[in-house]
């Protein structure tokens, strides 16, 4: 079935540096793909979104970059923060009736 | 606004027993879900509704059932806990199904003995 996947569980980065998180996805007619942060023990909390119509989206120290040539995403956090340590999830309209999950890359920022 | 609230946030079941997860959203919105995650997959998606009255089976509904006789409520009832339903559930509410933010409950964290 369609999915939507992540690259890596754990991703390590020293404060300050700049973090990419990686997302692919199968399904070519996917219209709409969202960033979620979870920090322990609490929900998923919306980071950034983008439509298909656009290859990049930014917000408050994030980008998102959406190529759909190889159907990829990335989620990018300049001068990661400790404050950034959390779980982030890539989901997508992978043609089922509600967001499709990837699994989750751990970000881990060292000080 | 309190925005998607969950009850109860820890339980504990023996194998067989029954209970329901409560979840309520303030932002009326029409579009509600519950999801289910376990360690390394992801979240998943158990049931979703699209309206009151309306609800429909997502990827892993085998052993839940779900109502809807509000806008604002989304019970998930489970019928007879098993060992495999040890997890951590979310509730989800947003104005469209797969092409909106989605905000969530702070989960409810079930262990079935």
């Amino acid at each position: 079935g369609e999915s939507v996947g992540l690259h890596l569980p754990t991703l390590s980065v020293q404060e300050g540096d700049n973090s990419i998180i990686n997302c692919a996805y199968s399904n070519s007619a996917s219209d709409y793909f969202i960033w979620y942060k979870q920090e322990s023990g609490k929900g998923p909390q919306f980071i950034i979104d983008i439509r298909s119509n656009m290859d990049k989206r930014q917000g408050q120290r994030v980008t998102v970059l959406l190529n759909k040539t190889v159907k990829h995403l990335s989620l990018q956090i300049a001068a990661t923060q400790p404050g950034d340590s959390a779980v982030y999830f890539c989901a997508g309209d992978t043609g089922r009736r509600a967001l499709t999950f990837g699994s989750g890359t751990r970000l881990q920022v060292q000080p | 606004n309190a925005g998607v609230t969950q009850t109860p946030k820890f339980q504990v079941l023996k194998t067989g027993q029954s209970m329901t997860l409560q979840c309520a959203q303030d932002m009326n919105h029409e579009y509600m879900s519950w999801y289910r995650q376990d360690p390394g997959m992801g979240l998943r998606l158990i049931h979703y509704s699209v309206g009151a009255g309306i609800t429909d089976q997502g990827e892993v509904p085998n052993g839940y059932n779900v109502s809807r006789s509000t806008t604002e409520d989304f019970p998930l009832r489970l019928l007879s806990a098993a060992p495999s339903q040890t997890s951590v559930y979310f509730c989800a509410s947003s104005l469209g199904l797969a092409n909106t933010e989605a905000f969530f409950g702070q989960g409810t964290r079930l262990t079935v003995v």
